[in-house]
This record gives C-alpha cells, sequence and structure tokens, in this order.
C-alpha cells in the first residue's frame, strides 16, 4: 500500500519568512495530493491539493510542487504570518477511499 | 454549506462503558471516513463506507470498535467497553464518489476515557 513520509516533524521560522514542507511517497499511481492545516482544537482544513496532471500550483502565500519522476511533493508557504502556526499533514491518495496521510508538521510562526 | 458535523464534541466517560459517536456528512457526499488521532500524532484510518458497498473496516484496532452508517448519511462510531488507550479526538470526514478523493472534516469529538 502507499506510504506517505513527511519532514521536518517540526519547523519554526520568522514572522515574514517561508517555510517549507516535503512529502515522498510510495505509489506511483496515486494521482491526487492535498495538504491539510490543523489548528488546535479543530478538524484538519483543507489548504490546497494538486493532482498528478500538474507540476506546481499557487493560491495567494502558498504553494505546492509535484515531483512525479521523484515521487515526492512540498508546500511552500511565503510571507510567513502568526495565523499560519498550526500542524500541516500532507496525504496522497490513489482513488476514493484511499488516502494516506503524513505524521504531520507542526510550524510555528514567532512574531 | 453546511460542512461536516460531528457530536458530541467531547465525551468523559469510565474505563469499560461503551461510547457512540455521531457523524453528519456534507450533503449528497456518499464516501465517508473514521479516524483516530492521538495526541500530537497523525491521523490513524479506523474505517470507510462507500454508498451501499460494504464498508473498509481494515483500519478497526479490535473488535471493541464498530461503525455503521444509514443509506448515504448519519454514521456512528461504537466503542465497547472503552480503555484508556481509547483517549483521542475521533474525526469524521466525508467526500463526493466521483473525481478526486477531497475530503472534508469534522471537528472531531475529543474522547477521554477515564
Amino acid at each position: 500500500g502507499e506510504n506517505v513520509e513527511q519532514h521536518p516533524s517540526t519547523l519554526s521560522v520568522q514572522e515574514g519568512d517561508s517555510a517549507v514542507i516535503k512529502c515522498t511517497y510510495s505509489d506511483s499511481a496515486s494521482n491526487y495530493f492535498p495538504w491539510y492545516k490543523q489548528e488546535l482544537g479543530k478538524g484538519p482544513q483543507l489548504i490546497i491539493d494538486i493532482r498528478s496532471n500538474v507540476g506546481e500550483k499557487k493560491d495567494q502565500r502558498i504553494a505546492v510542487t509535484l515531483n512525479k519522476t521523484a515521487k515526492h511533493f512540498s508546500l511552500h508557504i511565503t510571507e510567513t504570518q502568526p495565523e499560519d502556526s498550526a500542524v500541516y499533514f500532507c496525504a496522497a491518495s490513489i482513488l476514493i477511499g484511499d488516502m494516506r496521510f503524513g505524521a504531520g508538521t507542526r510550524l510555528t510562526v514567532k512574531p | 454549506g453546511a460542512g461536516v458535523s460531528q457530536s458530541p464534541s467531547n465525551k468523559v466517560t469510565e474505563k469499560g462503558k461503551d461510547v457512540e459517536l455521531r457523524c453528519d456528512p456534507i450533503s449528497g457526499h456518499t464516501a465517508l471516513y473514521w479516524y483516530r488521532q492521538r495526541l500530537g500524532q497523525g491521523l490513524e484510518f479506523l474505517i470507510y463506507f462507500q454508498g451501499n458497498s460494504a464498508p473498509d473496516k481494515s483500519g478497526l484496532p479490535s473488535d471493541r470498535f464498530s461503525a455503521e452508517r444509514t443509506g448515504e448519511s448519519v454514521s456512528t462510531l461504537t466503542i465497547q467497553r472503552t480503555q484508556q488507550e481509547d483517549s483521542a479526538v475521533y474525526l469524521c470526514a466525508s467526500s463526493a464518489s466521483s473525481g478526486y478523493n477531497e475530503q472534508f472534516f469534522g471537528p472531531g469529538t475529543r474522547l477521554t476515557v477515564l
């Protein structure tokens, strides 16, 4: 089955700096790669996703890149703000019903 | 429109008691998932429902755990004879049956077993 690894487990940046979180996956058939943000006491919220037919997607300060050959994808947050502090999860999916999550990255943005 | 809702938001129970957790998916979403998240940990898949098909129970940790779903709507996760290691946040998510697997999560139920 699919295995997703996520790094780093914790990340601390200064406000205004960029943050990068990386994930690798094992199954080349995976075709959908979402990123979730989980704030304290809340459920994960989908913030951006990318499908296997594109290499990069951007939405304001966040972007995701996908390298299918290397089987890795990354989340980039630019101009970080304190409200970006949260736990971020990557995931990979082949089919409906089959989603594997990374272990999470705790991002802290220092004001 | 309304998102995924879960109830109760918090549940405290004594060891050995049974508990029922409820999930209301987004209207029209035929796929429904339950996950467990222990404190500071990632998401652990428990069970998946898709329409009228037999559920994928491969993630249930023991026979004390079971789940049901009424048609394509409400689902309940039941934990019998709760143990302290069952303490966690239980998350429910739903997705549409076609296209890519975009899952939308509820706020979770925090279960504490004393």
